[in-house]
């Protein structure tokens, strides 16, 4: 079973629209999570990160994590063509001090 | 400018010849990490460091080592590389120890194996 799990996509939105990103984590030792932004051919920025249970918003991000669910969304409300990247959700286990990053969910937002 | 910096950032090399790329980071972060990224794979850890002198395996080590001689450098080395290392690698560093914090990565170093 792999650590992180996310629908590889692609993932199709218009303009304006809600894009929904999810993530499932195997290990509920998992504290800290993570969201992470790729455009083709460059390396991975920070978007969100996540610690406790809920709702974190920053400015058209939404993060919300359920760690009974052992779950982790991202939601991109009002989506831009300049939102079109790859998104990988990652976790870090504190115990190990490893990170797990999923395999990304390709999105595209069509103007 | 705050920033992870990779070198090389192409590389072609043959098989068992060995071969270092560098990372360096000018933000005085405590924690260093390798990743590489492959198709269908996603990034998968190498080798992380959570101080000088402070080395630990990733979720995919073999065929890698590295070192933590000073807090900014933290270079991987492939000491018989293989074409199963062909692959994009990503440096990344963490202002936490602990890393559970905001990684930031360098540009990447596209390494092929023949």
């Amino acid at each position: 079973q792999k650590e992180v799990e996310q629908n590889s996509g692609p993932l199709s939105v218009p303009e304006g629209a809600i894009a929904s990103l999810n993530c499932t984590y195997s290990d509920r030792v998992s504290q800290s999570f993570f969201w992470y932004r790729q455009y083709s051919g460059k390396s991975p920025e920070l978007i969100m990160s996540i610690y406790s249970n809920g709702d974190k918003e920053d400015g058209r991000f939404t993060a919300q994590l359920n760690k009974a669910s052992q779950y982790v969304s991202l939601l991109i409300r009002d989506s831009q063509p300049s939102d079109s990247a790859t998104y990988l959700c990652a976790v870090n286990k504190n115990t190990g001090n490893q990170f797990y990053f999923g395999t990304g969910t390709s999105l595209t937002v069509i103007p | 400018e705050a920033q992870v910096t990779q070198n090389p950032r192409y590389l072609i090399t043959v098989t068992g010849k060995k071969l270092t790329v560098t990372c360096s980071q000018n933000m005085n972060h405590e924690y260093m990490s390798w990743y590489r990224q492959d198709p269908g794979l996603g990034l998968r850890q190498i080798y992380y460091s959570m101080n000088v002198e402070v080395t630990d395996k990733g979720d995919v080590p073999e065929g890698y080592k590295v070192s933590r001689k000073e807090k900014r450098n933290f270079p991987l080395i492939l000491e018989s590389p293989s074409p199963n290392q062909t692959s994009l690698y990503f440096c990344a560093s963490s202002l936490s120890m602990s890393g559970s914090g905001e990684q930031f990565f360098g540009p990447g170093t596209r390494l092929t194996v023949l």
